[in-house]
């Protein structure tokens, strides 16, 4: 079984600050990791992936995630917000290795970016 | 246009009445998937499939079916819906590789919902 943990549910940071979205991830396999982005009133969109090779991640509008196998993290982070990245994000993990593609989310971290 | 088409987007309904939520994508992608939406609980995943007539559960399967039979849909049904299932639906289709393996470019493209209310 697999499970994922946003600690926490509610970032405000102000605009052009540092940002970083926690995840945490349990598995008793391999994993791939996977951050999504909501926008208000919108679907949903692939932020970026972790499959293999290296640990550090960037995705698309300036975020980059870093894989930590011995924490078991997959945080995401933005060196500079901007009011645009107002969302809700959310962790994923799915088995690593051919054969299974169930992914589990976690349950979001709505991102307020102040003025 | 790459698209992933849900219908319909608003769906109110009573205890027990049959119906399909279509989701149709148009990119030949052999993955396709089910997630519902609920407040404080995030994305849960319902079924998903990797190519026709390959289907498997996700976490929360129960009250759910799906069937793939043809490569671009891949119908959500709910046989007898209760108020429990009021929820707010996305269907997603993508490369197998985007989800393992493949090109770093691969990615999901998600419908964009359907509302779903169960009196």
């Amino acid at each position: 079984a697999q499970s994922v943990t946003q600690l926490d549910s509610q970032v405000p940071v102000f605009e052009e600050a540092p940002v970083e979205l926690r995840c945490n991830y349990s598995s008793s396999v391999s994993v791939y990791l996977f951050w999504y982005v909501q926008y208000p009133n919108q679907g949903l969109q692939l932020l970026l992936k972790y499959l293999s090779g290296s640990t550090l991640v960037k995705g698309i509008n300036g975020f980059e995630a870093e894989f930590n196998k011995s924490q078991t993290s997959f945080h995401l982070r933005k060196p500079s917000v901007h009011i645009s990245d107002t969302a809700e994000y959310f962790c994923a993990v799915a088995p690593g290795g051919a054969g299974s593609y169930q992914l589990t989310f976690g349950k979001g971290t709505k991102l307020s970016v102040i003025p | 246009e790459a698209q992933v088409t849900q219908n319909p987007r608003y769906l109110i309904t009573v205890t027990g009445k049959k119906l399909t939520v279509t989701c149709s994508q148009n990119m030949n992608h052999e993955y396709m998937s089910w997630y519902r939406q609920d407040p404080g609980l995030g994305l849960r995943q319902i079924y998903y499939s990797m190519n026709v007539e390959v289907t498997d559960k996700g976490d929360v399967p129960e009250g759910y079916k799906v069937s793939r039979k043809e490569k671009r849909n891949f119908p959500l049904i709910l046989e007898s819906p209760s108020p429990n299932q009021t929820s707010l639906y996305f269907c997603a289709s993508s490369p197998l590789g985007a989800l393992a393996g493949g090109r770093s470019t691969d990615t999901q493209y998600f419908g964009p919902g359907t509302r779903l209310t169960v009196l």
